[in-house]
């Protein structure tokens, strides 16, 4: 079994300030890595994901997000957030060893950007 | 360049009524999966396909059905709605050797009164 904690539920930050959106996971098994974002009214858009190698990871819109596997985490981070990265953002995993492709989510972070 | 299709996108219901939320990709994907995004809950996978005639139960199954009888097809089956329900349901699509990424449809708003 599988499980994701976001450890902040909102984050409130000034806009051109840098932000850090936590997520720690829990595995029995190797997991794959994801961060995804979804705006009001859409669906979720895939931000960047972690599968192997380097565990510095860059997504769209400035994202990049860091895997370290002893505090079994993955942080994701902008040095300058804009108005328009207000959305919701989720972590997800899921795992290598099973048939299965579905994804474990946590219960999301809701970056609000202020002026 | 569709991705991941799904209707309706918004639909209110009244308890015990049945509806199938549909659901459509044309990137030739084997894995497809239904989630329910609830607030403050994220998402929550109902059922998953692996591909076509292969179905299995995700976390929060009861009160859904689904079938894969295609590749391309994966609906959803309500069998007699309760306001339990009532959430934003979410198909997905990935390949089944892509790291488990998934494609996203832009979601159905289902009510239930």
């Amino acid at each position: 079994a599988q499980s994701v904690t976001q450890l902040d539920s909102q984050v409130p930050v000034f806009e051109e300030a840098p932000v850090e959106l936590r997520c720690n996971y829990s595995s029995s098994v190797s997991v794959y890595l994801f961060w995804y974002v979804q705006y009001p009214n859409q669906g979720l858009q895939l931000l960047l994901k972690y599968l192997s190698g380097s565990t510095l990871v860059k997504g769209i819109n400035g994202f990049e997000a860091e895997f370290n596997k002893s505090q079994t985490s993955f942080h994701l981070r902008k040095p300058s957030v804009h108005i328009s990265d207000t959305a919701e953002y989720f972590c997800a995993v899921s795992s290598f060893d099973t048939g299965r492709r579905a994804l474990t989510f946590g219960s999301g972070t809701r970056l609000q950007v202020q002026p | 360049n569709a991705g991941v299709t799904q209707t309706p996108k918004f639909q209110v219901l009244k308890t015990g009524q049945s509806m199938t939320l549909q659901c459509a990709q044309d990137m030739n994907h084997e894995y497809m999966s239904w989630y329910r995004q609830d607030p403050g809950m994220g998402l929550r996978l109902i059922h998953y396909s692996v591909g076509a005639g292969i179905t299995d139960q995700g976390e929060v199954p009861n009160g859904y059905n689904v079938s894969r009888s295609t590749t391309e097809d994966f609906p959803l089956r309500l069998l007699s709605a309760a306001p339990s329900q009532t959430s934003v349901y979410f198909c997905a699509s990935s390949r089944a050797d892509g790291g488990g990424e998934a494609f996203f449809g832009q979601g159905t708003r289902l009510t239930v009164v």
